[in-house]
Order: structure tokens, then sequence, then C-alpha cells
């Protein structure tokens, strides 16, 4: 079972949508990170939320805007996106952010951009 | 810089044999390193993880040694099955760079039956 809830599993959407990726957990983890994985490539560490404030953010490009509106939930907002933004965005939680300690991914949205 | 080195890319064995994955690291400061396994189109599963102040760990079939001089850790997998055929990622939590933790390339491990 996957104890990170991530939807929607898949997504297809134009350059010009606007649409949100949902994460949630109930482990009680109080640090959630957003990861873009492209095909056969490692996790690409784009956010992290620490306390349910952000506190890494990797230089990613202003169309992704991430929300962590409690501790328990993760969303990213998509706008106006490219199609090298198309991959696998995974969300994860850990039960501190120092990067210590084990995290939890969860399945994971597979986002096409046409 | 802030990589983690990953080698091999990709290692076939029988089923049965052992299998070895290397990573090294250059933060000094780093304390922790997961392994994780990603099955085709599934998501990246912790299978083990070791702190700096242990030298190895093991679980059951899998486990990890550290060497903090050299600056390199190994995944080792013993009587491998086919089921255990996957890509594997090291990490690394890389303090310099922001309290982050970097992954390696991945090593896709193959267990011929």
């Amino acid at each position: 079972d996957t104890e990170v809830t991530q939807t929607p599993k898949h997504l297809v959407m134009g350059m010009t949508n606007k649409k949100s990726l949902k994460c949630e957990q109930h482990m009680g983890h109080r640090a959630m990170y957003w990861y873009k994985q492209k095909a056969k490539k490692p996790p690409e560490l784009m956010f992290v939320y620490s306390y349910e404030k952000l506190s890494i953010n990797e230089s990613v490009p202003s169309r992704f805007s991430p929300e962590c509106p409690n501790s328990s939930l993760l969303n990213l907002h998509l706008h106006a996106l490219q199609p090298e933004d198309s991959a696998l965005y995974l969300c994860a939680s850990s039960q501190e952010g120092t990067a210590n300690q084990p995290q939890h991914f969860g399945d994971g949205t597979r986002l096409s951009i046409l | 810089g802030e990589n983690v080195e990953q080698h091999p890319s990709t290692l076939s064995v029988q089923e049965g044999d052992s299998a070895v994955i290397k990573c090294t690291y250059s933060d000094s400061a780093s304390n922790y390193f997961p392994w994780y396994k990603q099955e085709l189109g599934k998501r990246p599963q912790l299978i083990i993880d070791i702190r700096s102040n242990v030298g190895e760990k093991k679980d059951q079939r899998i486990a990890v040694t550290l060497n903090k001089t050299a600056k390199h850790f190994s995944l080792h997998i013993t009587e491998t099955q086919p089921e255990d055929s996957a890509v594997y990622f090291c990490a690394a939590r890389i303090r310099e760079y922001g309290n982050k933790l970097v992954f390696g390339a991945g090593t896709i491990l193959r267990v011929k039956s």
C-alpha cells in the first residue's frame, strides 16, 4: 500500500492550461517534497516544505507553483508548461526536512504536455 | 560539486549470483545514505539506508557498506532473484548544498533466470 497518495495518476494538458497536482500523507510527517523524474533518470528535487514553509526551491521556473495548505497536503500548480516539462512528478514525505530521514514516495503523476 | 557518482550503469547477473553497486560522494559532511529500488512504472521504494556512524547494515539478502574515509558506499544483493530486476538509485544527504538528498544516476539490474 502507498502511504503517500498522489492524484491524478495521469494528466495530459495543453501549454495554455492550468492544472494542479495533489499529494496527501497521513503519517504525521512534517516535510514534503516535489521531485521531477524523466525516463531512465533519477528523481530531481524541485521543492521542499518543512513545517508547512517552503525551505528549498531548486531554481524551478515560476510556471510551477507549490502550495502546502497543511502538514498533510501538498499541491503543485501548473501554468503555461512547455513540452519539456513532460515527466513523472513524484511527491515524497519524511519525518523532518533535514534530508537525513527516510523519504517515502507516492506513485507519481505522469504528466504529458501537448 | 554535489554529484553522487554511481556504477555500473547496467548490471546483468545470473539468478543466484551476487550483485554489487557502488556510489561515491563528494561532501565529507554527508551522513545519510539511502538506497531506492524502482521497478518499471512504479515509485522509488526505500530498500535500505545507512548513517555515517555505522560501517555496515544488513537486511536479509541486502547489505550496504560505507567507507567514510574513501567517501563511497555500496549495495550488495546476495542470491539474486528475477524479482530483484529493477533500477537501483543510491543517494546521499548533501549538506553543503542546502541539506538535500542527491541521487546517483541509477543502475539497471537484470537478473537472468
